[in-house]
């Protein structure tokens, strides 16, 4: 089944703990993306990846770092998580050629104490 | 600057039709998206707009003026199902890797 997963689905965390949020698709997509989403806000890019060693900034990139050493994969890195960061993210991928939907994976919902 | 603005909320009865407004107004454009989003689970697509007209898929419609910074979700023969939120989402750039979410419209449809 094609799918976007993500890891963990839940995770409640203290303020400094480094934490990782794993990504992974399997649907051989060279563009992969992050997002996190806020009442109020809606969903704001975090950071998106063209394809592999290519990283770029969405629009808030601050507190968060990524890698994308594989094409299936996009990790999500927060160094020293605070509590503004308690959010639901969402991670998703997308074929550079023919359709531009974005497949979305099912959310981390992240609680920074 | 980047603006987008929909409804915060709507109702609608099943069997209904409701169309939802987005606004918009992007550094750069190619196109629009509309996703669906249940409660707590991850946006699903619907329809994405380059050109202006308006494009069918089954039950759900998608317009879009491009002159105007102006699309619409048209949802026909409403079903109980279809009670979610609504993300209008035009690109953020001249291509397709920046898009922009508005707040999304909160759809209830009652029996």
């Amino acid at each position: 089944e094609a799918q976007v997963t993500q890891n963990p689905r839940y995770l409640i965390t203290v303020t400094g703990k480094k934490l990782t949020v794993t990504c992974s698709q399997n649907m051989n997509h060279e563009y992969m993306s992050w997002y996190r989403q806020d009442p109020g806000l809606g969903l704001r890019q975090i950071y998106y990846s063209m394809n592999v060693e290519v990283t770029d900034k969405g629009d808030v990139p601050e507190g968060y770092k990524v890698s994308r050493k594989e094409k299936r994969n996009f990790p999500l890195i927060l160094e020293s998580p605070s509590p503004n960061q308690t959010s639901l993210y969402f991670c998703a991928s997308r074929s550079t050629s023919g359709s531009s939907e974005q497949f979305f994976g099912p959310g981390t919902r992240l609680t920074v104490l | 600057g980047q603006n987008i603005d929909q409804p915060t909320e709507m109702t609608a009865t099943e069997g209904a039709i409701v169309q939802i407004n987005c606004t918009y107004q992007t550094s750069g454009f190619n196109g629009l998206f509309w996703y669906q989003q249940h409660a707590g689970e991850a946006p699903t697509f619907l329809s994405y707009n380059v050109l202006d007209g308006l494009e069918e898929k089954g039950r759900f419609s998608s317009f879009l003026s491009r002159s105007k910074g102006y699309s619409y979700l048209l949802l026909k023969e409403l079903q109980m199902k279809d009670s979610a939120s609504y993300l209008c989402a035009p690109t953020g750039s001249y291509n397709t890797d920046k898009l922009i979410f508005g707040t999304g419209t909160r759809l209830q449809v009652f029996p």
